[in-house]
């Protein structure tokens, strides 16, 4: 199975501030990754597909970059809204597999 | 607009099964693969398998194989999963998910699964 070692567990951060979340395939798996965030309450929602394509509703403060192995995830200018867990997700070959998420939390 | 709203949350014994829904509204659960997805807080999220519920055409992941059945009633735009032969391995959290097709666009607000004696 591939290893998707996302990193860090834990980042504390204030509003305006910028962040960015790594996620590490053991393979390569294309651009085949998906970024989602979870919030307590809330249904799972993914925020980026393709390692780079904002999925529709996404802001504009979120990107995506990578291929191959190694993938960022990048929030700028973080709002109060932005503090939640995210996972990325490839969807290169069977079976899909998840990293271990990210915990964004308030400084 | 989008809905996947999934069942109640089940207390089962060991050994025993249970068969957990996933009812779609906003758009015909024919048209997109529905996936299925297990959270444990200590194992992190992992992918269960897929059916097709125009053709009932499914994919598990391997260690699901014998775990898990995914099934689809079209008529009432639902999916279902039954987990057999529970054990406390099988305490969890389940989501459904619609796929695009291989990443999902939309969850079930997820249900949760314990098995207790």
């Amino acid at each position: 199975d591939v290893q998707m070692t996302q990193s860090p567990s834990y980042l504390a951060a204030s509003p305006g501030e910028s962040v960015s979340i790594s996620c590490k395939a053991s393979k390569s798996i294309s651009n085949n990754l998906a970024w989602y965030q979870e919030k307590p309450g809330k249904a799972n929602k993914l925020l980026i597909h393709s390692g780079s394509t904002l999925q529709s509703g996404t802001p504009s403060r979120f990107s995506g970059s990578g291929s191959g192995t190694d993938f960022t995830l990048t929030i700028r200018s973080l709002e109060s809204e932005d503090f939640a867990v995210y996972y990325c997700q490839q969807y290169n070959e069977y079976p899909y597999t998840f990293g271990a998420g990210t915990k964004l939390e308030l400084k | 607009e989008v809905q996947l709203q999934q069942s109640g949350p089940e207390l089962r014994r060991p050994g025993s099964s249970v068969k957990l829904s996933c009812k779609a509204s906003g758009y015909s659960i024919t048209d997109y693969l529905m996936h299925w997805v297990k959270h444990r807080p200590e194992h992190g999220l992992e992918w269960i398998g897929w059916i097709d519920p125009e053709d009932g055409e499914t994919k598990y992941a391997q260690k699901f194989q014998s775990k898990a059945t995914l099934t689809a009633d079209t008529s009432s735009n639902t999916a279902y999963m039954q987990l057999s032969s529970l054990t406390s391995e099988d305490t969890a959290t389940y989501f459904c998910a619609r796929g695009l097709p291989h990443y999902f666009d939309y969850w079930g607000q997820g249900v949760m699964v314990t098995v207790s004696s």
